[in-house]
């Protein structure tokens, strides 16, 4: 079955640092879709990435989908700790109904 | 708008009992998802409904859960026996009307279920 792999699954950085988390598939997705989930809280929609190369930004957030539609990533410039949280990437498969998410990447923001 | 609904927000009991979790989507969502997510983990799919229809069950144990939305709105969860393996913490979210999956879903705040 498709398997959606993230890495790094920790990444601590100093408030002002950047962070960068990274989404691999093993199949070729449809779309793909970043969450955010807090500590205790539930996944919160980021963005959903569509088409080959896409690029989208949301304040300090660079959202990218790769070529092939098989890779992804989040870029946050200068950190701030309200970031602090734990990044899902969610892909689809084509033709499938079913959202698979990776293991996530858990923030730690160093004040 | 109010947001998805379910209880209980915890529930604690022995293996081999059973246990039922009830979601409340957001008003005139048709799709309505089930997830359980393990501690450190990702959400995992269990089911997903279209309405009052089964779209996609595939990552569902039948042999110890099911679950039902029978009017299309609410839906129930039941996990019966619970072995100690469920321990973790079952999302209900919904989105307003792809069955494609394409659309924003949007979760509750969960049920923790811990498994002695």
């Amino acid at each position: 079955g498709q398997q959606v792999m993230q890495i790094p699954q920790y990444q601590h950085v100093q408030e002002g640092e950047d962070f960068t988390t990274y989404c691999n598939s093993s199949t070729t997705l449809s779309n793909i879709q970043w969450y955010k989930q807090r500590p205790g809280g539930h996944p919160v929609f980021l963005i959903q990435l569509v088409k080959s190369g896409e690029v989208k930004k949301q304040k300090r957030l660079t959202f990218q989908f790769g070529e092939a539609k098989k890779n992804s990533s989040l870029h946050i410039t200068a950190t701030q700790t309200t970031d602090v949280g734990t990044y899902f990437c969610a892909g689809q498969g084509a033709g499938s109904y079913q959202l698979t998410f990776g293991k996530g990447t858990k923030l730690s923001v160093i004040p | 708008e109010a947001g998805v609904a379910q209880s209980p927000r915890y529930k604690i009991i022995e293996k081999r009992q059973s246990v039922a979790f009830w979601c409340n989507p957001i008003s005139g969502h048709a799709t309505l998802y089930w997830y359980q997510q393990i501690l450190g983990q990702g959400p995992k799919l269990l089911i997903q409904f279209q309405n009052n229809g089964v779209v996609d069950d595939s990552q569902l144990p039948k042999d110890r859960f099911s679950a039902e939305r029978l009017k299309g709105v609410d839906s129930t969860l039941k996990i019966q026996p619970a072995k100690l393996e469920d321990s973790a913490v079952y999302l209900c979210a919904s989105s307003l009307d792809k069955a494609s999956g394409t659309d924003t879903q949007y979760f509750g705040p969960g049920t923790r279920l811990t498994v002695l």
